[in-house]
């Protein structure tokens, strides 16, 4: 089974600070997934990447496949993204997910 | 972007009934969905994978009997929870994967289920 650690687990940031969130796996993957899951529970997927680095606003995520690490990134964080971040990565049968990471930003 | 909904989003069922999910993928084909419980503060644990027309490939300690998965098309796979006990509450989680882009995983909304 693909082990998946994520650090930190609770992260509490300013509003405007950014934050990096990081993610490792122990063997090989096709692909690694960022979610989002909101207090009432649903699930967002932010990005799914295999190699190299992908933006979608103030979201940034990086993977480095040699060193079996991703990071989600934050810019300019704001109270709304105050959710759970978790890591998945997909061994080419299901995804295994790490623990998540808690964030909070506070105004 | 690919959609995958959930009906309904929150259940209340009393002991001994069974509960039906829907998960349904809205603008893409899913060949392969997947089930997930999420117990409070804990990640989510896969229970069971479904591809269409066949089988369920249930993860060990999970029951078939009492989790039945249907996946009769390629748009839809249903979860019936059945006889619920108090301990099947839960958050329960599908996804489904495009057949096309084999690597891409979309996530539905979740349901809530809560056995009184």
């Amino acid at each position: 089974k693909n082990e998946v650690e994520q650090s930190p687990q609770n992260l509490t940031a300013q509003e405007g600070e950014f934050i990096t969130i990081n993610c490792s796996y122990s063997v090989g993957i096709s692909a690694l997934h960022w979610l989002q899951q909101h207090p009432g529970g649903g699930i967002v997927s932010l990005f799914m990447l295999s190699s190299g680095k992908k933006k979608h606003g103030r979201l940034i995520a990086t993977i480095n496949i040699q060193e079996k690490h991703s990071s989600l990134h934050i810019t300019a964080s704001h109270p709304r993204d105050s959710a759970v971040y978790i890591c998945a990565v997909d061994s080419g049968y299901a995804l295994n997910f790490g623990k998540g990471t808690s964030l909070l930003v506070t105004p | 972007g690919a959609v995958v909904s959930q009906h309904p989003s929150r259940v209340i069922c009393k002991s001994g009934t069974s509960v039906k999910i829907e998960c349904r993928s809205l603008d893409f084909q899913a060949t392969t969905m997947f089930w997930y419980r999420q117990f409070p503060k804990q990640s989510l644990m896969l229970m069971a994978t479904s591809n269409e027309g066949s089988k369920a490939t249930y993860e060990q300690g999970v029951e078939k009997d009492k989790f039945l998965i249907n996946h009769a098309s390629l748009t839809l796979s249903t979860l019936t929870v059945t006889s619920a006990h108090p301990e099947d509450s839960s958050f329960y989680i599908c996804s489904a994967r495009a057949g096309v882009r084999i690597y891409e995983q979309y996530f539905g909304p979740g349901t809530r289920l809560t056995v009184t």
